[in-house]
């Protein structure tokens, strides 16, 4: 089946420091790969994606690259603030359209 | 940009009573929408897929005659917990594709946290 494995959380960091989240899968398939954020009290958005190999999605200061020899799609932000400060997804999709998610890392940034 | 919007945002009700939860498409029409649920501190776990005009595709595990799926139209999608106990209390999210959209991109409501007494 399809799954996403991602880096467990809470993660705390200091305004300014570099952030990676990691994010591995397993699929059937091909998929598309994304990132999704939740900030407190809001539904998710979607933070960035990439439809094949080495695709290189960005948002926001996000970058993460799929590489489908490892199958990952690593998290990274190279200076956060703490406005960044939520609930960050890993998730895959076939041609289905369905989602499936990772089980969320929480991140606080202390100012 | 493509907006979801869900009715209510939250809702509380007794035991044994049923609550409907309306998912709709604000500035485009969908064809397909999802409906999630997140319980605290975890991920979403897709319940059903809700295709316009036609019967909704549960997920295994997922009681279709508790969690009844109504899309009637390409806008608006409503989940109705039927007999709603205190372990139905979570957090029901839905998403919604865009007909002519970006290949694989959903939208997201912003949530309804149903709690059941």
């Amino acid at each position: 089946g399809n799954s996403v494995t991602q880096m467990e959380g809470p993660v705390t960091l200091s305004e300014e420091a570099f952030l990676t989240i990691n994010c591995t899968y397993t699929a059937t398939g091909y998929p598309s790969l994304f990132w999704y954020v939740q900030y407190p009290g809001e539904g998710l958005q979607l933070l960035l994606k990439a439809t094949k190999a080495d695709d290189k999605g960005s948002n926001k200061g996000f970058e993460a690259t799929y590489r489908k020899e490892t199958t990952s799609f690593h998290l990274e932000k190279g200076s956060v603030q703490v406005s960044d400060s939520a609930v960050y997804f890993c998730a895959l999709s076939l041609r289905d359209y369905k989602l499936s998610f990772g089980a969320g890392t929480t991140v606080t940034v202390r100012a | 940009g493509a907006v979801v919007s869900q009715h209510p945002s939250r809702v509380i009700c007794k035991s044994g009573t049923s609550v409907k939860i309306e998912c709709r498409s604000l500035d485009f029409q969908a064809t397909t929408m999802f409906w999630y649920r997140q319980f605290p501190k975890q991920s979403l776990m897709l319940m059903a897929t809700s295709n316009e005009g036609s019967k909704a595709t549960y997920e295994q595990g997922v009681e279709k005659d508790k969690f009844l799926i109504n899309h009637a139209s390409l806008t608006l999608s409503t989940l109705t917990v039927t007999s709603a106990h205190p372990e139905d209390s979570s957090f029901y999210i839905c998403s919604a594709r865009q007909l002519a959209g970006h290949y694989n991109e959903q939208f997201f409501g912003p949530g309804t946290r149903l709690t059941v007494l």
